[in-house]
């Protein structure tokens, strides 16, 4: 069983709209976790770090949450933009192994 | 800062053809290093990662295999390949001590997209 599970696998939002992509571990203890933007045919770039201490942090419209006790983690895309499209990846990194463990993603596309 | 390389972006081989993807890093020293396939629509899945010069560990069993002949360089081969081992390969880089601190780094490569035929 996959240790970070993602929800939901896609969605389609108009453009100007938000919306909130779910992050669910089991990955414990952990070091961070983060989310990634992937354009299609292109490799994963980061959006947010968060250590279990942090419980939100922002980058621009992109505003990660994440609740250390619950094991939940979410990102929301505020005032969406077609340039959003693409798949939105969790990854927690385990404090005590190399090995890093990946949500499967969701993609998102943004309609105009 | 830390840049890395992934070439070539596109390949195209047949069935039976050796395979060798590189990816080189700059910037960081002793980084842990790792190779992940993606298929369409799918997540990412651990093919091998290294923590030191000359020491892989392997994920999936599979006619791949993986080599770190220098502190930053990383390497992806085959001697035969498969229709299976088409797919979108990265490389990704994990610097810092690994426990809690947010100065860990995890980026990625830009990706190679395989097709065989």
């Amino acid at each position: 069983k996959n240790q970070v599970e993602q929800s939901p696998q896609s969605l389609i939002i108009l453009e100007g709209k938000n919306c909130t992509l779910q992050c669910n571990y089991t990955v414990s203890p952990f070091s961070n976790l983060r989310w990634y933007k992937q354009d299609t045919g292109r490799g994963p770039v980061s959006l947010t770090i968060m250590t279990f201490s942090e419980n939100t942090k922002s980058n621009g419209r992109y505003t990660a949450t994440l609740d250390a006790d619950t094991k939940q983690s979410s990102l929301h895309i505020t005032a969406s933009q077609l340039s959003d499209s693409a798949s939105y990846i969790c990854v927690v990194s385990p404090a005590n192994d190399y090995k890093l463990s990946f949500g499967a993603g969701t993609t998102v596309t943004v309609r105009a | 800062s830390q840049t890395i390389h992934q070439w070539p972006a596109t390949l195209v081989q047949p069935v039976g053809s050796p395979l060798s993807l590189e990816c080189t890093v700059e910037g960081t020293s002793n980084p842990n290093l790792y190779w992940y396939r993606q298929a369409a629509g799918r997540g990412l899945q651990l093919l091998f990662y290294s923590v030191g010069i000359g020491q892989i560990s392997s994920e999936v069993p599979q006619n791949l295999s993986a080599s770190r002949p220098q502190d930053r360089q990383f390497i992806l081969s085959s001697k035969k390949l498969l229709l299976s081992d088409s797919g979108f390969y990265l490389c990704a880089v994990r610097t810092g001590t690994g426990g809690l601190s947010e100065d860990e780094k995890l980026f990625f490569g830009s990706g190679t997209q395989l097709s065989v035929l």
